[in-house]
């Protein structure tokens, strides 16, 4: 779906390194979320905003942070990679009460 | 918080066999249960979703149902195709208003289906 971008698609960086990936939508949609995928472990929820000025933390927020910088904008940083940070992570858009629409993902790699 | 387990973690059928996946939830203030479909090296999309105030809803060769009382829904995909490849995951949200109204999603099972 071309309405929810990411950026960067793939990205190797090093431990101890700052890094921020990026997700834009056109879709007009309050509601976005940052996830992060694992094999085996399904996709867990990091931070989730319902506007912008209203930013939660999921189930994993430890090691990252993120900015909702406009409606259309949600950043995930992370403060100093490590390791076992590397993963498949997902920007997500909702309206209030429908169904989660996904970005392309990042495919993150931390050595 | 919400949990939800879900069954199995593969599942390999011939093609034109169904399928049936199973999840479980912990949260009975749970009212909306999404599945996606993950294929191999793509986003998750929602293929068929069921509210707390139905038991059943069909889209083609697609079924879920619910069972509030026993906290557990399914898949259901009749005449599997080799094109139904792909990891599904189920998921619950809690009711509106506050940091419940997230998805909580299963772990995923990784269908085959073998031509």
């Amino acid at each position: 779906d071309a309405d929810v971008t990411q950026t960067p698609r793939n990205r190797i960086t090093k431990t101890g390194k700052r890094i921020m990936l990026e997700c834009s939508q056109t879709k007009g949609h309050d509601r976005m979320y940052w996830y992060r995928q694992d094999p085996g472990l399904g996709l867990r929820l990091i931070y989730y905003s319902f506007d912008v000025k209203d930013i939660n933390k999921g189930e994993i927020s430890d090691g990252y942070s993120v900015s909702r910088q406009a409606q259309a904008k949600f950043s995930l940083s992370l403060e100093s990679a490590i390791p076992n940070q590397t993963a498949l992570y997902f920007c997500a858009t909702s309206p209030k009460a429908g169904e989660q629409y996904f970005g392309p993902g990042t495919r993150l790699t931390v050595t | 918080g919400e949990n939800v387990e879900q069954h199995p973690s593969t599942l390999s059928v011939q093609e034109g066999d169904s399928a049936v996946i199973k999840c479980t939830y912990s949260d009975s203030a749970s009212n909306y249960f999404p599945w996606y479909k993950q294929e191999l090296g793509k986003r998750p999309q929602l293929i068929i979703d069921i509210r707390s105030n139905v038991g059943e809803k069909k889209d083609q060769r697609i079924a879920v149902t619910l069972n509030k009382t026993a906290k557990h829904f399914s898949l259901h995909i009749t005449e599997t195709q080799p094109e139904d490849s792909a990891v599904y995951f189920c998921a619950a949200r809690g009711p509106g208003g506050g940091s419940n109204y997230k998805l909580t999603f299963g772990k995923g099972t990784l269908l085959t289906v073998n031509p």
